[in-house]
């Protein structure tokens, strides 16, 4: 089992729908979680961190289950501009140096 | 955006010749990783820096070395470059080791023919 998996989409949704992406870890003591946006071509740029209350900051919002070792991004009326590969990030043990890295999910938002 | 500057962007190369690759930040973070992205695989670990003259391997390190003789700079350098090295290189920093997210340069594309 891969120790991050998601799937890979792609997700083709319409402007104004919401959309919501899971990911699931294998280490059950995983410590801290991240959700990255990645643009083709680009690198990824670090979209929120998820803490263990859940959080929300704008159309976004990431939840975090522990019981069932999955992290989730819910996309709000979606813009064309969300339309990227969104990248499920864990650290996998405490005081690491290491991150590891979902292969992505793509979302393509169309008109 | 934080600074970090990875240099060439683009390089095209033949097998068999050396290639250092180069990170370069402003932010005077503690750690500098890079990293390689290819299909299917996402971003994997090449080696990692705890600080200046401090580092370790990844999971793919092989086939790599790198080194960091100054907090602001982390060089990458594959000895004798394989096609199987041809990939999308990305340096990373973070400040600390204590549940930080990293941020990334914009990538260097290599070419190994």
């Amino acid at each position: 089992r891969k120790e991050v998996e998601q799937d890979p989409g792609p997700f083709n949704v319409p402007e104004g729908a919401t959309v919501a992406f899971n990911c699931t870890y294998s280490n059950s003591a995983s410590q801290s979680f991240f959700w990255y946006r990645q643009d083709c071509r680009k690198e990824p740029k670090l979209l929120m961190s998820v803490y263990s209350s859940g959080n929300e900051d704008g159309r976004f919002t990431a939840q975090l289950n522990r019981a069932s070792q999955y992290i989730s991004l819910l996309i709000r009326d979606s813009k064309l501009s969300d339309s990227a590969t969104y990248l499920c990030v864990v650290n996998p043990k405490p005081n690491t140096d290491k991150l590891i890295f979902g292969t992505g999910t793509r979302l393509q938002v169309f008109p | 955006d934080a600074g970090i500057t990875q240099s060439p962007r683009h390089k095209v190369t033949e097998t068999g010749t050396p290639v250092t690759l180069r990170c370069h930040q402003t932010e005077n973070h503690r750690y500098m990783y890079w990293y390689r992205q290819d299909p299917g695989h996402g971003l994997r670990l090449i080696h990692y820096s705890y600080g200046v003259k401090d580092t370790d391997k990844g999971e793919v390190s092989d086939g790599y070395s790198v080194s960091r003789s100054k907090t602001e700079d982390f060089l990458l350098t594959l000895e004798s470059a394989t096609s199987s090295q041809t990939s999308v290189y990305f340096c990373a920093i973070s400040e600390s080791n204590l549940n930080q997210p990293q941020h990334f340069g914009d990538g260097t594309r290599l070419s190994i023919l």
